[in-house]
């Protein structure tokens, strides 16, 4: 099976400041037949079902804000909120979908200091 | 109209087969694939498995020895039977709707299984 390891696994960042959540796979996600990363990005509120934000590492599902960034390849990824805002505070987590069995990482707690 | 929604008991008791059922409402079953995932209470998200619409199924080793999932496309629904459930079992279940390209873009709500006697 494929690790998801992220990090860190929570992170206090203040109103309008930038927030960067890694996710590191314990191999390759990348498909060389397309040069793409099979790599999901989701966020998951309290008491809700997880959202997807992004997906190919770094396309921004329709309607995500823009401050949501997804930037990678290969084994080393990175999701970056620009500015973050109050409604920002959830749960991240990363998905790899390049192979069975698909799996997550344990998840960034991520909270407004 | 809810365009996935989880339903079965919400109590199982130990040994016994949790059955859910998903509804896929607002769009056809068929042409996708489907998938169950889990999170124990306060815990990170685990896969459990996928469904084709024509049945055909890959699920997580560490469940396989105990997992069936079914579709049923005149009811636009889909299924997941855990058998032998133990406390570990208990966990919010989530059915989900696999994009063309293999990522998971549509959850369900979630529902709460609770194993205990």
């Amino acid at each position: 099976d494929i690790v998801m390891t992220q990090s860190p696994d929570s992170l206090a960042v203040s109103l309008g400041e930038r927030a960067t959540i890694n996710c590191k796979s314990s191999q390759s996600v990348l498909y060389s037949s397309n040069n793409k990363s099979y790599l999901a990005w989701y966020q998951q509120k309290a008491g809700q079902p997880p959202k997807l934000l992004i997906y190919w590492a770094s396309t921004r599902e329709s309607g995500v804000p823009d401050r949501f960034n997804g930037s990678g390849s290969g084994t080393d990824f990175t999701l970056t909120i620009s500015s973050l805002q109050a409604e920002d505070v959830a749960v991240y987590y990363c998905l790899q979908y390049y192979t069975n069995p698909r799996t997550f990482g344990q998840g960034t707690k991520l909270e407004i200091k | 109209q809810v365009p996935l929604q989880e339903s079965g008991p919400g109590l199982v008791k130990p040994s016994e087969t949790l059955s859910l059922t998903c509804t896929v409402s607002g769009g056809s079953i068929s042409s996708r694939y489907w998938s169950w995932i889990r999170q124990p209470p306060g815990k990170g998200l685990e896969w459990i498995g996928y469904i084709y619409y024509t049945g055909k199924t890959n699920y997580s080793p560490s469940l396989r020895s105990r997992v069936t999932m079914s579709v049923d496309t005149s009811k636009n629904q889909f299924s997941l039977k855990l058998t032998s459930v133990t406390a570990a079992d208990t966990a919010v279940y989530y059915c989900a709707r696999i994009g063309g390209t293999g990522y998971i873009d549509l959850w369900g709500r979630g529902t709460l299984v609770t194993v205990s006697s």
